[in-house]
Formats: structure tokens, C-alpha cells, sequence
């Protein structure tokens, strides 16, 4: 049973639409971080937050932008989708810094 | 920038072999490194967290070596089985300014069939 949830699972939109992933996990984890996979790609860190009012751009360039206003919440939203936004988005939270990270099960993005 | 490399990109082993798959990366100033598994459509599963202190972990009938030094990571795994048939991935914990962040390979995607 899955401690990190993500919705939607999939999500097919029109060009020009605002989105919103959404993210929560039960495990009172202050770590909590949005991976972006291409298919057959790499996974890429595109936003972190090492705890409430805390967020961090991760590696890899992106135009969205995430929320930590409660712990168990890190919403990632895109303001106006695009087809180079196609991709897959998973979450994940961690108790420390360097180990025991928890993945949720991921939201796959289709922009038409 | 750290940089993983996984290969073989894919693998297709017959039931019952025993296998490798191997991990290298560019920089050897890592906490640790972690191997996990992706099934289709879903989330990644932890396999196994190897520090970087520690030369191997075991886990079933998995197990990961890690040769900081020369940058290099192997999970080999005995008696393979259809259900292993996965995309495995391998992830080093930066250190320095990236603490906390993992750097992820590209993945093996395994085959094992009956």
C-alpha cells in the first residue's frame, strides 16, 4: 500500500490549460521532491522542499512551479501546458536527506 | 555533474539465469547509491541502498556491490524469474552542493522469460 499518493494517474489536456499535480503523502516526511521521465529517459529532480514555505529548483529546467504550505501536501502546477510538457511525473518524499526515499506511482502527461 | 550510466540498455534471459546488470558514475564523491525497480506504469520500488562505506548489500536473491573508487555498481541477481521482469535503475545521493539529490541512470530494462 502505497504512503505516497498522486493524481491524477493520467491526464490527457489541450494546449493553453492550467494544470495541477497533486501530491500527499502520510509519513510526516519534511523531504519531498518532483522527478520529470521522458520515456526511456532518465529521471531528471525538477523541484525540491526540505520542509514547509521551502521549495528549491532541481537540476533540470522547468516551467513549473510547486507549493509547500503543509507537509504532507507538494502540489507541482503548470499555468499554461504545452506539447513539450508531455511527460511522466513522480513524487517522492524521503525521512533524510541522503536515504529512504518513497516514490508514488506517478501522473503520465499527454498535452494535445 | 555526476553522470550514470547503466548497461546493458535491455536484457532478455531465459527463466532461471543468473544475471548483471551494471552501473558507473562520473564523480566518486557520493553518500551512497540505491538501486530501485520500475514496473510499468507505476512508481519506483527501493531494492536495495548500498553506503558508501559499504562494499555490498543483500537482499533475497539480489545483490549490489559498490566500488566507489573506480565508480562502478553491479546488482546481480540469482535464479531470474518472469516477475523480475522490470526496469531496474540505479541512483547515487550527491555530495557537496547536490546533498540530497539523487542523479538517476537510464535504466535496464530486464526480460525474463519462462
Amino acid at each position: 500500500e502505497a504512503d505516497i499518493y498522486q493524481t491524477p494517474r493520467y491526464l490527457v489536456i489541450g494546449t493553453g490549460k492550467k494544470i495541477t499535480l497533486e501530491c500527499s503523502q502520510t509519513m510526516g516526511h519534511d523531504k519531498m521532491y518532483w522527478y520529470q521521465q521522458d520515456p526511456g529517459m532518465e529521471l531528471h529532480l525538477i523541484h525540491y522542499s526540505y520542509g514547509v514555505n521551502s521549495t528549491e529548483k532541481g537540476d533540470l529546467s522547468s516551467e513549473s512551479t510547486v507549493s509547500r504550505i503543509r507537509t504532507e501536501h507538494f502540489p507541482l502546477t503548470l499555468e499554461s501546458a504545452r506539447p513539450s510538457h508531455t511527460s511522466q511525473y513522480l513524487c517522492a518524499s524521503s525521512e533524510f536527506a541522503n536515504y529512504g526515499y518513497t516514490f508514488g506511482s506517478g501522473t503520465r502527461l499527454t498535452v494535445v | 555533474k555526476q553522470e550514470v550510466t547503466q548497461i546493458p540498455a535491455a536484457l532478455s534471459v531465459p527463466e532461471g539465469e543468473n544475471l548483471v546488470l551494471n552501473c558507473s558514475f562520473t564523480d566518486s564523491a557520493i553518500y551512497n547509491l540505491q538501486w530501485f525497480r520500475q514496473d510499468p506504469g507505476k512508481g519506483l520500488t527501493s531494492l536495495l541502498l548500498i553506503q558508501s562505506s559499504q562494499r555490498e548489500q543483500t537482499s533475497g536473491r539480489l545483490n549490489a556491490s559498490l566500488d566507489k573508487s573506480s565508480g562502478r555498481s553491479t546488482l546481480y541477481i540469482a535464479a531470474s524469474q518472469p516477475g523480475d521482469s522490470a526496469t531496474y535503475l540505479c541512483a547515487v545521493h550527491a555530495g557537496g552542493t547536490s546533498y540530497g539529490k539523487l542523479t538517476f541512470g537510464q535504466g535496464t530494462i530486464l526480460t525474463v522469460h519462462p
